[in-house]
């Protein structure tokens, strides 16, 4: 199975500062296909998961233009340029290069 | 607007079965895979099965913690997806989350219902 590894575990942030969450994949993300299935994923409080990214840096309908993601092969990177409130949650990276899909621990990230 | 919704949680015995269901709409629900999801209380989030659209002969992918207890189907003519779920055990408390996939991720996600198993 790929072991995704979520860096920071936590993230206490100040409004309007940025924050950056790493992922590191134990093998390479890249299909035979030639895609990079590594999505990311939102968990408010109380509420499902929400896709933010997929296939590494491109924003899924509705997202705002804050978040950004970035990375090949086994180093993936998700940032947000200027947290809000509602940015509060925890985030979620996850393959789906090969079965069985698996996600990284998730980063909690939360105002300072 | 894209819709899942899952239903058929409950409390039920160790041992026991119990079927869930994903109620889609929005979309034309044959043409996609559909996924399964669980998060325990206070846990992070693992992925439990995968079902291929018909025009890959609805084949099937499970987690090995389920295989062989889980089964995941679907009916195209209801726009429904199933997770029946047998000789369930205590470790399988928890949300379970009905997902489409589009080819590129898990896009829509329901908002989930809780499976507890207790005796």
């Amino acid at each position: 199975d790929i072991v995704m590894t979520q860096t920071p575990l936590s993230s206490p942030v100040t409004l309007g500062q940025p924050a950056s969450i790493s992922c590191r994949s134990s093998q390479s993300l890249v299909h035979s296909d030639g895609n990079t299935y590594l999505s990311w994923l939102q968990q408010r409080p109380g509420q499902p998961p929400r896709l933010l990214i997929y296939k590494i840096s491109n924003r899924f309908s509705g997202v705002p233009d804050r978040f950004s993601g970035s990375g090949a092969g086994t180093d993936f990177t998700l940032k947000i340029s200027r947290v809000e409130t509602e940015d509060v949650g925890v985030y979620y990276c996850m393959q789906a290069t090969q079965f069985p899909w698996t996600f990284g621990q998730g980063t909690k990230v939360e105002i300072k | 607007e894209v819709q899942v919704v899952e239903s058929g949680g409950g409390l039920v015995q160790p041992g026991q079965s119990l079927r869930l269901s994903c109620t889609a709409s929005g979309f034309t629900f044959g043409e996609y895979a559909m996924s399964w999801f669980r998060q325990a209380p206070g846990k992070g989030l693992e992925w439990i099965g995968f079902i291929r659209g018909k025009a890959y002969g609805e084949t099937k992918e499970y987690a090995a913690s389920v295989k062989g207890r889980f089964a995941i189907s679907k009916d195209d003519s209801k726009s429904i997806a199933y997770l029946q779920m047998s000789s369930l055990k205590t470790e399988d408390t928890a949300v379970y989350y009905c997902t489409r996939y589009s080819g590129s991720s898990v896009d829509y996600w329901g908002q989930g219902t809780l499976v507890t198993v207790s005796s």
